[in-house]
């Protein structure tokens, strides 16, 4: 089964530009999404297909995405974004979450 | 607006079944994908199982295949989890989601299963 690889943590200096990872075999040939989930809050999708904002989401998150890694970049860091991020992928009609990493802004 | 809400949980003895719903509203539900992910207390997400829109076909992780049986009544707006023989480790927050050509939203707020004697 496909597996994606998130780290557990990263923190970010407020106002400085924080990048999330997600590693998977060759990632670069699938559709990444990426979900943003608050405590006690359901998760959010962020970015859809490696680079698509949803409507109503800042133009300070953005996506890439190839070779073995997808990232998840978020810009200008704010207070607000400290949060968990999962990474997501379908893969022969399963929906395959990363691990989540948690994003604290200092 | 596009909506899902899911209830049902509750607290079940190891073993024991439950059945969640999820109402769904603001779209045309019987053409998509309808998914349930869970998330244990202080842990990740975890995909359980997915319908298609018609209801013919089926997705269920290897952890509850055969447990747990994913339905729907697209005459009601209706989405469906039963779920049996349950374990401590199907203790988790359970959300129903719209899928969309791969992703999932929106997500509703969960309902909460604890299996515990």
């Amino acid at each position: 089964s496909y597996e994606l690889t998130q780290s557990l943590s990263v923190s970010v200096a407020l106002g400085q530009t924080a990048r999330i990872t997600c590693g998977g075999n060759n990632i670069g040939s699938k559709n990444v999404h990426w979900y943003q989930q608050k405590p006690g809050q359901a998760p959010v999708v962020l970015i859809y297909r490696d680079d698509n904002r949803p409507s109503g989401i800042p133009e300070r998150f953005s996506g890439s995405n190839s070779g073995n890694t997808a990232t998840l970049t978020i810009s200008r860091a704010q207070a607000g974004d400290e949060a968990d991020y999962y990474c997501q992928v379908w893969d022969n009609y399963t929906w395959v979450f990363g691990g989540g990493t948690k994003l604290t802004v200092l | 607006e596009v909506q899902v809400l899911e209830f049902g949980g509750g607290l079940v003895q190891p073993g024991g079944s439950l059945r969640l719903s999820c109402a769904a509203s603001g779209f045309t539900f019987s053409m998509y994908t309808m998914t349930w992910v869970r998330q244990p207390p202080g842990k990740g997400l975890e995909w359980v199982s997915s319908i298609s829109g018609s209801g013919h076909s089926t997705y269920d992780a290897d952890s509850v295949k055969g447990r747990f049986t994913v339905s729907r009544d697209n005459s009601k707006n209706m989405l469906y989890l039963q779920m049996n023989t349950l374990r401590a480790e199907d203790t988790a927050l359970y959300y129903c989601a719209k899928e969309n050509q791969g992703w999932l939203d929106p997500w509703g707020q969960g309902t909460l299963v604890t299996v515990s004697s």
